[in-house]
């Protein structure tokens, strides 16, 4: 019962280089997740996917870009690394949009990202 | 003012012991309530829905007060494995329901 995975668990970039984050769910939801997380803070909302073809901008979108092709699969990517995404990314998944009192939402293990 | 505050702690409980956190939010037109778990450098999971009646499952017991915008989270009979880092999560309904999430509130208990 594999949820949500997420690859690599972490990842030492050079500024200026790209990478893509995996993100794959077998629960057949609909709904996809990026949030980041820094130290000390709350998780910010990256980017979010409502089906496959079907993505929009969260809070912090600046310097990612997201696809989503298939009902499983939501990459994130990094075009030119900068220090500050230097952070913890969490992909999540969810059966409805925003989770109701009875919903919840399902997360992977994370990514560790270091830009230097 | 930030969504969805939360006291960042750390509690340094015994075992044993009551402890309780609380959680504001500052838009009225807040949805749905949940406190998560996240353990150190991990993902969060959930812990509990909060209903408006308010909710307890085992030793844990969920508050939420509309009409002064908080949310509380109490932890009876504290257990080692009770250390991590709750969060306090907020549903905005802004077109897209999204969730807010508030930075935490760090538990330490202690033998």
């Amino acid at each position: 019962n594999a949820g949500v995975t997420q690859t690599p668990k972490f990842r030492i970039l050079k500024i200026g280089q790209s990478m893509t984050l995996q993100c794959t769910q077998d629960m057949n939801h609909n709904y996809m997740y990026w949030y980041r997380q820094d130290p000390g803070m709350g998780l910010k909302l990256i980017y979010y996917s409502v089906g496959a073809g079907i993505t929009d901008k969260g809070e912090v979108p600046n310097g990612y870009n997201v696809s989503r092709s298939t009902t499983e699969d939501f990459p994130l990517r990094l075009e030119l690394a900068a220090p500050s995404q230097t952070s913890v990314y969490f992909c999540a998944s969810s059966s409805r949009q925003g989770v109701g009192p009875n919903e919840k939402l399902f997360f992977g293990s994370g990514t560790q990202l270091s830009v230097l | 003012r930030k969504e969805v505050e939360q006291d960042p702690g750390p509690f340094n409980v015994p075992e044993g012991a009551t402890v309780a956190f609380n959680c504001t939010y500052s838009n009225s037109a807040s949805q749905s309530f949940f406190w998560y778990r996240q353990d150190c450098r991990k993902e969060p999971k959930l812990l509990m829905s909060v209903y408006s009646s308010g909710n307890e499952d085992g030793r844990f017991t969920a508050q939420l007060n509309r009409a002064s915008q908080y949310i509380s989270l109490l932890i009876r009979d504290s257990k080692l494995s009770d250390s991590a880092t709750y969060l306090c999560v907020v549903l905005l309904n802004t077109g897209f329901q999204k969730l807010v999430f508030g930075t935490g509130t760090r538990l330490l208990v202690s033998p």
